[in-house]
């Protein structure tokens, strides 16, 4: 069982669509990550957060909005996206932000997103 | 040159089997090592930390050369349920915050 969850398990959208994806997690970890993953490929990262701060950005369109409402949550805003944004959206959280630490990242389950 | 490299194989091999699989890494600061297996349409899990000594976990034993930046994982007696994606993580001292580094996976199959 993932101590990281997300919802919702499967999402499909049209391109005018508005959505969000949500991830929680309490093991009072305080970095959380966004990749997104295309089939048969390893995870890209897209954004981390570091105690509720956004620290990266890995030049991700603006169609997508992270959010950290709080240190367990970490939301994913969708708006206007496109066919090829597709893919696998993961949630990760560690301890610490992976420069300070040598602890692992867990994962939730993803989101399977498919964007008509 | 890509940060972790790995044989993406696939290895296919039938129960019983020890298979290892083989990651090279550039960056020598790189400060922190994992493997992650995954399974078809689902997460990344972690299976095993690898540390400097090289530690073993059951049937899984994984080993760091950091004089030629290397990094191994055997998997000895394999059973039908080892059959997936299995990734070569680093963490770089040093880097942007929190940014690890995945290999493209090393797939296995296990037959019966």
């Amino acid at each position: 069982d993932t101590e990281v969850t997300q919802t919702p398990k499967h999402l499909v959208m049209g391109m005018t669509n508005k959505k969000s994806l949500k991830c929680e997690q309490h093991m009072g970890h305080r970095a959380m990550y966004w990749y997104k993953q295309k089939a048969k490929k390893p995870p890209e990262l897209m954004f981390v957060y570091s105690y509720e701060k956004l620290s990266i950005n890995e030049s991700v369109p603006s169609r997508f909005s992270p959010e950290c409402p709080n240190s367990s949550l970490l939301n994913l805003h969708l708006h206007a996206l496109q066919p090829e944004d597709s893919a696998l959206y993961l949630c990760a959280s560690s301890q610490e932000p992976g420069a300070y630490s040598n602890q692992p990242q867990h994962f939730g389950d993803g989101t399977r997103l498919s964007i008509l | 040159r890509k940060e972790v490299e790995q044989d993406p194989g696939p290895f296919n091999v039938p129960e019983g089997a020890t298979v290892a699989f083989n990651c090279t890494y550039s960056n020598s600061a790189s400060q922190s090592f994992f493997w992650y297996r995954q399974d078809c349409r689902k997460e990344p899990k972690l299976l095993m930390s690898v540390y400097s000594s090289g530690n073993e976990d059951g049937r899984f034993t994984a080993q760091l050369n950091r004089a030629s930046q290397y990094i191994s994982l055997l998997i000895r007696d394999s059973k039908l349920s080892d059959s997936a994606t299995y990734l070569c993580v680093v963490n770089i001292r040093g880097s942007t915050l929190g940014r690890l580094y995945f290999g493209r996976g090393t797939q296995l199959t296990v037959w019966p």
